[in-house]
């Protein structure tokens, strides 16, 4: 059980909007720590999404964005398209200097 | 290019040890933060360790399931980052990816290498 909590899918059809939300508790989102996503293509390792709440890395296209308020955060993906599929996985921090994932979500695009 | 390749991941019984590297190259290893994060099949990312820069003290820190049987360490004259598994368990079983780690008061997983496959199974 993971102690940021994801839905385990989303789906959309290409061109629209969806969104993945990352629920957490006043002692890591809440507490004031960022939360950063990641994209996982399959069969391949994690690459970094959003930093930072809503900051894009270079290379990522401005379609990915991202929001934080209170105890949880959002992965907003628009004009959804294929190569979207992909697990996404939301991360924060805590106090005890612990690295938190989220369980990860599976986006299907229909 | 920045690059992380890890290596000496296999098959281990349950008890045994086993130990990890990971090659640093295309930025300064010594001044990198470096976690390890793990991702069980068919399961999601768990963070296992960090190790700061010598710089920032060199300490380390651990996930609670790992806490006092892995330990992480480096060689910044090889620019390599091990990751010593020891008492393993069934559960350990998983890809272990190395990561270059930043951020202040926070963590971004900023590099990831292509992982490297731990099976602990008699």
């Amino acid at each position: 059980q993971s102690v940021l909590t994801q839905p385990p899918s989303v789906s959309g059809a290409p061109g629209q909007r969806v969104t993945i939300s990352c629920t957490g508790s006043s002692s890591n989102i809440g507490a004031g720590y960022d939360v950063h996503w990641y994209q996982q293509l399959p069969g391949t390792a994690p690459k970094l999404l959003i930093y930072g709440n809503s900051n894009r890395p270079s290379g990522v296209p401005d379609r990915f964005s991202g929001s934080k308020s209170g105890t949880s955060a959002s992965l907003a993906i628009t004009g959804l398209q294929a190569e979207d599929e992909a697990d996404y996985y939301c991360q924060s921090y805590d106090s005890s200097l612990s690295a938190l994932f989220g369980g990860g979500t599976k986006l299907t695009v229909l | 290019e920045v690059q992380l390749v890890e290596s000496g991941g296999g098959l281990v019984k349950p008890g045994g040890s086993l130990r990890l590297s990971c090659a640093a190259s295309g930025f300064t290893f010594s001044n990198a933060w470096m976690s390890w994060v793990r991702q069980a099949p068919g399961k999601g990312l768990e963070w296992v360790g960090r190790i700061k820069s010598k710089t920032d003290g060199g300490t380390t820190d651990y996930a609670a399931p790992v806490k006092g049987r892995f330990t992480i360490s480096r060689d910044d004259s090889k620019n390599t980052l091990y990751l010593q598994m020891n008492s393993l368990k069934t559960e350990d079983t998983a890809v272990y990816y190395c990561t270059t780690e930043v951020g202040v008061v926070t963590a971004i997983f900023l590099t990831w290498g292509q992982g490297t496959l731990v099976t602990v199974s008699s």
